[in-house]
């Protein structure tokens, strides 16, 4: 069954440092979100990209952040300069549409744990 | 603003049923639910669109009432496999969201032998 990757797993990182957090996500699919879950916490959403631009995006994701496909298949988050508040799980989730243009569900990645030191 | 679950918590034997709820204060275009173990992603279990059409896992059922935004998520005969923390997310009514989801703030259901 076709499924959603990130890389890496984990990162760990000094603060003020550039990151790169990577998806590939489901191939056939057209909408893709970055969310993030600060441990405990609940999971709230980053962005959405469709159509090869940002689609939506909430507070948290500000100057310091950027999404990107490159290639057609990776989708990419990076944060330009870390903070120790952006220490949490962040996940990619992809999801594909039906014909008429009814969003169906959404599917998680593993994840990538980033630790801002 | 994010929606309310109900329940906060749950525990349960194995066999016995348990409802989980979700609240919306504003109109919904679908509410998704995710179960996630900890340290693990959230693992979609069922999509439930406006207008009635309901997809998901075969031994999970849910409701969406769109008039009262809310859903409610049925785990019948619970087995161990269902402890976690179950997580509704909703994506607003009005065409420009894109697929948001605003996740509550988790229901932790916890299944005894």
């Amino acid at each position: 069954e076709p499924e959603v990757t990130q890389t890496p797993s984990h990162q760990v990182t000094q603060m003020g440092q550039e990151v790169i957090l990577r998806c590939v996500p489901i191939s056939n699919h057209l909408y893709f979100y970055w969310y993030r879950q600060i441990l405990g916490q609940k999971v709230e959403f980053l962005v959405s990209f469709y159509n090869n631009e940002i689609s939506e995006k909430s507070e948290i994701f500000d100057d310091q952040f950027s999404v990107e496909r490159p290639d057609g298949s990776n989708f990419t988050l990076k944060i330009r300069s870390t903070k120790l508040e952006d220490s949490a799980m962040y996940f990619c989730a992809s999801g594909s549409v039906e014909r008429g243009g009814r969003r169906n569900e959404q599917f998680f990645g593993p994840g990538t744990r980033l630790t801002v030191l | 603003q994010q929606p309310v679950q109900s329940p906060q918590a749950v525990i349960l034997r194995e066999g016995e049923d348990a409802v989980i709820n979700c609240s919306s204060s504003k109109a919904l275009y679908s509410v998704h639910w995710y179960r996630q173990k900890h340290g693990e992603a959230p693992v979609f279990l069922m999509i439930l669109l406006k207008g009635g059409e309901q997809k998901g896992h075969e031994k999970i059922s849910a409701s969406f009432n769109e008039k009262k935004q809310q859903s409610s998520l049925y785990l019948t005969a619970s087995q161990l496999s269902y402890s976690g923390t179950y997580f509704c997310g909703t994506e607003g009514a009005g065409g420009t969201s894109y697929g948001k989801l605003t996740f509550g703030q988790g229901t932790i259901l916890t299944v005894h032998p």
